[in-house]
């Protein structure tokens, strides 16, 4: 069965950067798009970008431009995304989550992985 | 970029009675409209795409309808499961987003 699992927990202080990873397994990973989604304490959900595993192409959300990196492993099916320059309005529950492959939909996603910026 | 307002922000509904949940677009688009369901601590989960086709597994209880700028995701009968926030998203225009969400909650 599909299944995205991500790393844990980070707390960070502002000016730092976190790299989250999602790994996936079930499915063929070069075969999907792969996003990441955040949520701030009590929000709702803020697309961030994606990823193509396959062709390596990246498309990221205009408000993220500079600060995210979002990079793949395909020996390992794993996803990566890099943030940085954190504030603590960075501080949120980031998904990744799998594109349907035949709609821009999120049909699969991780467990998420809190973000904590605090000083 | 596309804004996605839902309403209402919280909906209080009794076990078995019916729900309603209302999306706008700020602008139109014709099918690139899905709806998810999140429970408290855990992901959002996919419960219908394009407009109104229901993903694997999710129960003949919720359907979908709209065009244009207005949707609404329905509820017929609620379970005491369906007790969640419910999100819209658009695909029609990059970049993806989402609608602030509805909460249903026991009444």
């Amino acid at each position: 069965q599909v299944q995205l699992v991500q790393s844990g927990a980070e707390v960070k202080e502002p000016g730092a950067s976190v790299k989250v990873s999602c790994k996936a397994s079930g499915y063929s990973f070069t075969g999907y798009f792969f996003h990441w989604v955040r949520q701030a304490p009590g929000q709702g959900l803020e697309w961030m970008g994606r990823i193509n595993p396959n062709i390596d192409y990246r498309s990221y959300a205009r408000k993220f431009r500079g600060r995210v990196t979002m990079t793949r492993d395909t020996s390992t099916s794993t996803g990566y995304m890099e943030l940085t320059s954190l504030t603590s309005d960075d501080t949120a529950v980031y998904y990744c989550a799998r594109e349907s492959a035949t709609t821009s939909t999120l049909d699969y996603w991780g467990q998420g992985t809190l973000v904590t910026v605090s000083s | 970029e596309i804004v996605m307002t839902q309403s209402p922000a919280t909906l209080s509904v009794s076990p078995g009675e019916r729900a309603t949940l209302s999306c706008r677009a700020s602008q139109s688009f014709s099918t690139n409209l899905a709806w998810y369901q999140q429970k408290p601590g855990q992901a959002p989960r996919l419960l219908i795409y394009d407009v109104s086709t229901r993903a694997t597994g999710i129960p003949a209880r919720f359907s979908g309808s709209g065009s244009g700028t207005e949707f609404t995701l329905t509820i017929s009968s609620l379970q005491s499961e369906d007790f969640a926030v419910y999100f819209c998203q658009q695909y029609d225009t990059w970049p993806l987003t989402f609608g602030g969400g509805t909460k249903v909650q026991i009444k």
